[in-house]
């Protein structure tokens, strides 16, 4: 079975200082990987993806990941915050079977963003 | 394009009815998933539909069923409403075969 694991419930950084939220996978089977952004009142929006090309995984408004195999993450990160950057963000699993539609979420970090 | 979009946007039962949710996928799109998202959790897996089939189940009772229709769109309907079904519940399109999924806004529901 898959899964993913959040370190982190909350995260809270000032506004122009580093994003890091931590991701690590557990999968018997080479994983694609998923980080996802909530705003408040809204569904999910992809922010980036991992599917087995480069490990260094560039995404939207400014976000990356980077997959490490040898230690079962993907971790995301932004090298400066800004305040529309608060809000809820998910990692997620699938494997490879199925066209990966079928994803394992984590429990989500709350990002807050401090000026 | 047309996003996903999900009707109703909020809803509230009591314990022991039925509910129908319904979703329309992005154009273009022929799969649809269905998520729960409890409280301050992380969406988890109710099912998919590919060719108005399911095709992948999560850990769900049989109450929890869906239709995919024609069009792509589709459904959820779970019966015998319990208080934990209180949840917001995301629809997702993609092309099957595909690995990225576009989340509608989502409809939450409240069992009194």
């Amino acid at each position: 079975a898959q899964s993913v694991t959040q370190l982190g419930s909350h995260v809270s950084v000032s506004e122009g200082a580093l994003v890091l939220l931590r991701c690590n996978y557990s999968s018997s089977v080479p994983p694609y990987l998923f980080w996802y952004v909530q705003y408040p009142n809204q569904g999910l929006q992809l922010l980036l993806k991992y599917t087995s090309a480069a490990t260094l995984v560039k995404g939207i408004n400014g976000f990356e990941a980077e997959f490490k195999k040898s230690e079962t993450s993907f971790h995301l990160t932004k090298p400066s915050a800004h305040m529309r950057d608060a809000a809820e963000y998910f990692c997620a699993v699938s494997d490879r079977g199925g066209g990966g539609n079928k994803l394992t979420f984590g429990t989500g970090t709350q990002l807050k963003v401090e000026l | 394009e047309t996003g996903v979009t999900q009707s109703p946007t909020h809803l509230i039962k009591t314990r022991g009815q039925q509910v129908t949710l319904r979703c329309s996928s992005q154009s273009g799109h022929n799969t649809v998933s269905w998520y729960q998202q409890a409280l301050g959790q992380g969406p988890q897996f109710i099912f998919q539909y590919y060719r108005e089939e399911e095709n992948g189940r999560g850990n769900f009772p049989p109450r929890f069923s869906g239709l995919q229709f024609p069009n792509y769109s589709s459904e959820l309907n779970v019966n015998a409403l319990e208080l934990d079904d209180s949840a917001l519940y995301l629809c997702a399109s993609s092309l099957a075969g595909a690995n990225v999924l576009t989340f509608g806004a989502g409809s939450r529901l409240t069992v009194l």
